[in-house]
């Protein structure tokens, strides 16, 4: 069974433009999370979907939004760039809601 | 609110020396605990994770860990190391839905 596919795996953009990340649940799996990982501030969670629906949301601004498809698909979106938006972005997908979570290898962002 | 401590960044072991990594947690009710590592360019992978019961957890690749509520501890080791296990261990304290992560220690395994 295939894994949690992120793509684009690297991406570089510049301050003030958006960008959109997307991740690919393991079959079968209708819940997928997205963390942020940077050397200062470590892993945080920013935000959980389930059947298409929000569950929860960590404490990061309005800039980051994300959605779920009906294929359990899930994208996130930052707008409105920021240097400090430079991280590496995973995605983890279960089966349910609360189940034992698979990550993505991630998709690593650098804001020049 | 649930908050994780790895006292230690960096640890360096020699090949076939004994490991124990070490996390602290804070959490309000029956902790949900889990150890994760993750290679230079991967994502991470679930090590082990602790719910209820018994209070020693055995994991994949060897790893174990051990429970304790009245030190607030959940310490992962490993008898004897491997060159392959060099990377960066994470402790987390649960819900999955919600997990909180400590900053992380960097193995270094020397030959």
């Amino acid at each position: 069974k295939a894994g949690v596919t992120q793509t684009p795996r690297y991406l570089i953009k510049t301050r003030g433009q958006q960008v959109t990340l997307s991740c690919s649940p393991i079959s079968g799996h209708r819940s997928v999370s997205w963390y942020q990982q940077t050397p200062g501030q470590g892993l945080q969670f920013l935000f959980e979907y389930f059947s298409e629906t929000q569950r929860n949301k960590g404490n990061f601004p309005g800039r980051f939004s994300g959605r779920q498809f009906s294929n359990s698909r899930s994208e996130m979106n930052v707008s409105t760039l920021e240097l400090g938006d430079s991280a590496l972005y995973l995605c983890a997908s279960s089966i349910l809601a609360g189940e034992t979570q698979y990550f993505g290898p991630g998709t690593r962002l650098l804001v020049l | 609110a649930q908050s994780v401590t790895q006292p230690d960044i960096h640890i360096t072991v020699s090949e076939g020396a004994s490991l124990e990594l070490r996390c602290n947690y804070s959490y309000g009710a029956t902790p949900y605990l889990f150890w994760y590592v993750q290679s230079p360019g991967q994502g991470l992978q679930l090590l082990l994770k602790y719910f209820s019961g018994d209070t020693l957890v055995q994991g994949i690749k060897g790893f174990e860990a051990e429970f304790k509520r009245s030190q607030s501890s959940f310490n992962l080791r490993k008898p004897s190391v491997h060159w392959s296990d060099a990377a960066e261990y994470f402790c987390a304290v649960g819900p999955e839905s919600d997990m909180r992560f400590g900053a992380g220690t960097r193995l270094t395994v020397k030959p």
